[in-house]
């Protein structure tokens, strides 16, 4: 009964493959998100989208594309991994978008190496 | 480019005492704030969301909004060992195509 559940929780993997990262919340949340964690902590956003709608695309590389089957699911595909590319990512999700009290609700997070 | 800044520490707080963390904000027309937990190696969970200039209290958690001087704070009392991690202010948009924006962090370690 986890609210956001995303797999896998590590992926090691070698330069220059292709892998995907799952999402889904039980929680009845409108809006979803990809996060990046980058190694000194920084959280930073990088898609987000409502009803299956993509809202907020950050300066991401186009390696990187999402896909929303449905308000429950966001996964995420990343092309020719780099190693700059490791990180930890991580998939939230909130009742609303754009409103003052908008609370996130985070996954585990995937723990991502390139190597 | 609206930013939150938080010194990232580590701040070292003694069991028992206060711990008092801050965060400033560019944006005046910020609304409200976030403060988020993250334990080493978890995924951040929220804490305290605070709207209105003055303070917000949730048991040993106090917020406090500081609009004209652009500053949000989030002070614990009596701190534990188990409140030792790294948190994180946040400043949700208004717009629907707002980002949420997340300080760097402030790690936090409690000295038992």
């Amino acid at each position: 009964d986890t609210a956001v559940s995303q797999t896998p929780k590590y992926l090691v993997t070698q330069m220059g493959n292709d892998k995907s990262i799952k999402c889904e919340q039980n929680l009845g949340h409108d809006t979803m998100y990809w996060y990046k964690q980058d190694s000194k902590k920084f959280l930073k956003i990088m898609f987000s989208y409502n009803n299956k709608e993509l809202i907020i695309n950050e300066t991401v590389p186009n390696r990187f594309s999402p896909k929303s089957p449905d308000k429950a699911h966001l996964n995420l595909h990343i092309n020719s991994l780099e190693l700059g590319d490791s990180a930890v990512y991580f998939c939230a999700s909130s009742q609303f978008m754009g409103i003052h009290n908008e609370k996130l609700f985070f996954g585990s997070g995937t723990q991502l190496s390139v190597l | 480019q609206k930013e939150v800044e938080q010194n990232s520490g580590p701040l070292s707080v003694p069991e028992g005492a206060i711990a008092s963390l801050n965060c400033t904000y560019s944006d005046r027309g910020s609304q409200s704030f976030f403060w988020y937990r993250q334990y080493s190696g978890k995924s951040p969970e929220l804490i305290m969301f605070i709207y209105s200039n003055g303070d917000k209290e949730d048991g040993r958690f106090t917020a406090q909004l500081n609009k004209a001087s652009q500053y949000v704070s989030l002070l614990i009392r009596d701190s534990q060992p188990s409140d030792s991690a790294t948190y994180l202010c946040a400043s949700p948009g208004g717009n629907r195509d707002d980002k949420i924006i997340f300080g760097k962090g402030t790690r936090l370690h409690i000295l038992p």
